[in-house]
């Protein structure tokens, strides 16, 4: 089953605006990590927060980790057309008994960003 | 260039017909994995890799086989493939931990 949920599930905004959205999970983690596609691409990756970490930035982006919530936030400031795309979180997870290691992503935020 | 490959990039097949997608990657990567997206589901895990010879079920195994004799190498097999196995798939590898790196995706279809 996925671990991540993404809200919104689609966003619009006007170039220049923030863009927020949100990404849920139910289980510990190891790490948070957020990725983002453009239509019919494979995925990138955008940014790595750890558990033990609250907040991280790259550029235009602020990610924050609320592990007591289990719950993380990515921030697009500034955006531009070029930020049409669609974002996904993905969880990873490291099974302690069974040595196992799960990364699961959401199903994203489809974003765009009017000029 | 560091990179995942994947073949075919499109394919188109019937019911029933055997078929494998490989994936390939130079990074010397431990983690290697298959997913499948389909419209307002996101990506879905099909199998992983941890490690040559260590293969697990992903959120949906069914249908789908998978093996790791190489550490690069990780190819997908629809031993009988049906028409809800239509979707597109990518793989993906990663050292544990760390970012993963996507392949361009394989859109299969299947009449």
């Amino acid at each position: 089953s996925q671990q991540g949920e993404e809200d919104p599930q689609a966003l619009s905004i006007q170039e220049g605006e923030n863009a927020t959205m949100n990404c849920s999970y139910k289980t510990s983690i190891n790490n948070l990590q957020w990725y983002r596609q453009n239509s019919g691409r494979g995925l990138v990756h955008l940014i790595l927060i750890r558990s033990n970490e609250r907040e991280k930035h790259s550029g235009r982006l602020r990610v924050t980790l609320d592990t007591s919530k289990k719950s993380s936030s990515l921030l697009i400031t500034a955006s531009r057309a070029a930020d049409t795309a669609s974002y996904f979180c993905a969880t990873d997870t490291l099974f302690s008994r069974s040595n196992d290691y799960k990364l699961s992503f959401g199903a994203g935020t489809t974003v765009t960003v009017r000029a | 260039e560091a990179q995942v490959t994947q073949n075919p990039r499109y394919l188109i097949t019937v019911t029933g017909k055997k078929l494998t997608v490989t994936c390939s990657q130079n990074m010397n990567h431990e983690y290697m994995s298959w997913y499948r997206q389909d419209p307002g589901l996101g990506l879905r895990q099909i199998y992983y890799s941890m490690n040559v010879e260590v293969t697990d079920k992903g959120d949906v195994p069914e249908g789908y086989k998978v093996s790791r004799k190489e550490k690069r190498n990780f190819p997908l097999i629809l031993e009988s493939p049906s028409p809800n196995q239509t979707s597109l798939y990518f793989c993906a590898s990663s050292s544990t931990f760390n970012e993963q790196f996507f392949g361009p995706g394989t859109r299969l279809t299947v009449l």
